[in-house]
């Protein structure tokens, strides 16, 4: 079946870094647009970032930009996001999840993996 | 940067119907998507493109959008479906989600 499976979080002091990664199976990874997004602990779902099925197009939200980096391996079917100057509030889960599109419209985010958690606390 | 506001909470007896709303300036503009949370469970697409069910989307969820606020319908609510409900759309090349309602089947 189709599924995206995240791993990389844990616990990283303010200022830190982390790599995340996200890996694909049960579909043709290379041909879908894939987005990060996070939920810090008992609050709502925020987008982070996403990258285009090639990797030539990046969007980041406004809290990120500038500190995290998203990319991707096709042949591996694998994403990753490295976080950068990282702060308290950027703790949460972070989902990978994958966006559809038909005809140039948004279709939502269909596929989404289990979650890893990361944490930045001194 | 856009914004769209939701409830934060809806109360619902079994079998009744539950109503999320989901409001945003010019909202009927765009696509709107609804995303179901379970508790420690990641989100379930459960609308698009306004009104749209995925496949193995239950036909008691529905949704519209008209002017500012966009709607999600659980007709005939059953216990499985107290869960947290976020709205989304995408806009500028980046994706928002709205605030979220919880709902409780009581």
């Amino acid at each position: 079946q189709e599924q995206l499976v995240e791993s990389g979080g844990g616990l990283v002091k303010p200022g830190g870094s982390l790599r995340l990664s996200c890996t694909a199976s049960g579909f043709t990874f290379s041909d879908d647009y894939i987005s990060w997004i996070r939920q810090a602990p008992g609050k709502g779902l925020e987008w982070v970032s996403d990258i285009s099925s090639g990797g030539n197009y990046r969007n980041y939200a406004d809290s990120v930009k500038g500190r995290f980096t998203i990319s991707r391996d096709n042949a591996k079917k694998s994403l990753y996001l490295e976080m950068n100057s990282l702060r308290v509030e950027d703790t949460g889960v972070y989902y990978c999840a994958r966006e559809k599109f038909v005809s140039g419209n948004t279709c939502g985010m269909d596929v989404w993996g289990q979650g890893t958690t990361v944490t930045v606390s001194s | 940067s856009y914004e769209m506001t939701q409830p934060p909470s809806v109360s619902v007896s079994p079998g009744q119907i539950a109503t999320i709303t989901c409001s945003g300036d010019k909202l009927d503009e765009t696509y709107v998507s609804w995303y179901q949370q379970k508790p420690g469970q990641s989100p379930v697409l459960v609308i698009y493109q306004d009104d749209k069910r995925p496949s193995g989307i239950p036909e008691r969820f529905s949704g519209s959008n008209s002017g500012n606020t966009a709607t999600l319908t659980i007709s005939g609510t059953q216990a499985m479906d107290e869960a947290d409900y976020y709205c989304q759309v995408w806009d500028s090349s980046t994706y928002v989600f709205g605030t979220g309602t919880k709902v409780s089947v009581l």
